[in-house]
């Protein structure tokens, strides 16, 4: 099955610098992944998403990228800000196949 | 977004006890529904899968007789944790993925069930 790994596991950074998470994944036949944001007790909110036919996909600060040769993906966040803060997840789902694999999560503090 | 309301938010039973956490998509129909327990600063454990009218597929290592699912419409699952012990104390989760096209891939979550059995 696939396998998601997730770096790194905490990071801060000073408000206004940017921030990059990474993902790596193992079956080459995912082509959906989707970047989850969830603050303290709260639901998982999907934040942006990227299929395997685009390389790019750029929403305001957030950005994803996607390497399907080297099978990984990562999540910009650009001029960071206090309620950026919170654990974020990466995951992987293979077309056709109902489950959606998920990163160990990034823990991003933003400090002000 | 699509919506999806899970109760309660927090249970505190006894051991011994079941709860019954539900999990509803309010604004589109999700054949497919997947409950994931989360541990404090750690990622989401899928547990099982729920389809819509037939069994659920659980998780190698979680218990089907424990964690009892029911997805008997295409709203609504339920995920019943029977005989409770402290051990089962965790945060539950439920997401639902919209029904439609192969392509219409995406996944929202409930906003979770804080479980803890005294």
């Amino acid at each position: 099955g696939e396998n998601v790994e997730q770096h790194p596991s905490t990071l801060s950074v000073q408000e206004g610098d940017s921030a990059v998470i990474k993902c790596t994944y193992s079956d080459s036949a995912s082509n959906y992944f989707p970047w989850y944001k969830q603050e303290l007790g709260k639901r998982p909110q999907l934040i942006i998403d990227i299929r395997s036919n685009v390389g790019e996909k750029k929403d305001q600060r957030i950005a994803v990228t996607l390497n399907k040769t080297a099978k990984h993906f990562s999540l910009h966040i650009t001029e960071t800000q206090p309620e950026d803060s919170a654990v974020y997840f990466c995951a992987a789902k293979r077309y056709n196949f109902n489950k959606f694999y998920f990163g160990s999560g990034t823990k991003l503090n933003v400090k002000p | 977004g699509a919506v999806v309301s899970q109760h309660p938010s927090r249970v505190i039973c006894k051991s011994g006890t079941s709860v019954k956490i539900e999990c509803r998509s309010l604004d589109f129909q999700a054949t497919t529904m997947f409950w994931y327990r989360q541990f404090p600063k750690q990622s989401l454990m899928l547990m099982a899968t729920s389809n819509e009218g037939s069994k659920a597929t659980y998780e190698q290592g979680v218990e089907k007789d424990k964690f009892l699912i029911n997805h008997a419409s295409l709203t609504l699952s339920t995920l019943t944790v029977t005989s409770a012990h402290p051990e089962d104390s965790s945060f539950y989760i439920c997401s639902a993925r919209e029904y439609g096209t192969a392509t219409n891939e995406k996944l929202f979550f409930g906003s979770g069930t804080q479980l803890s059995v005294l």
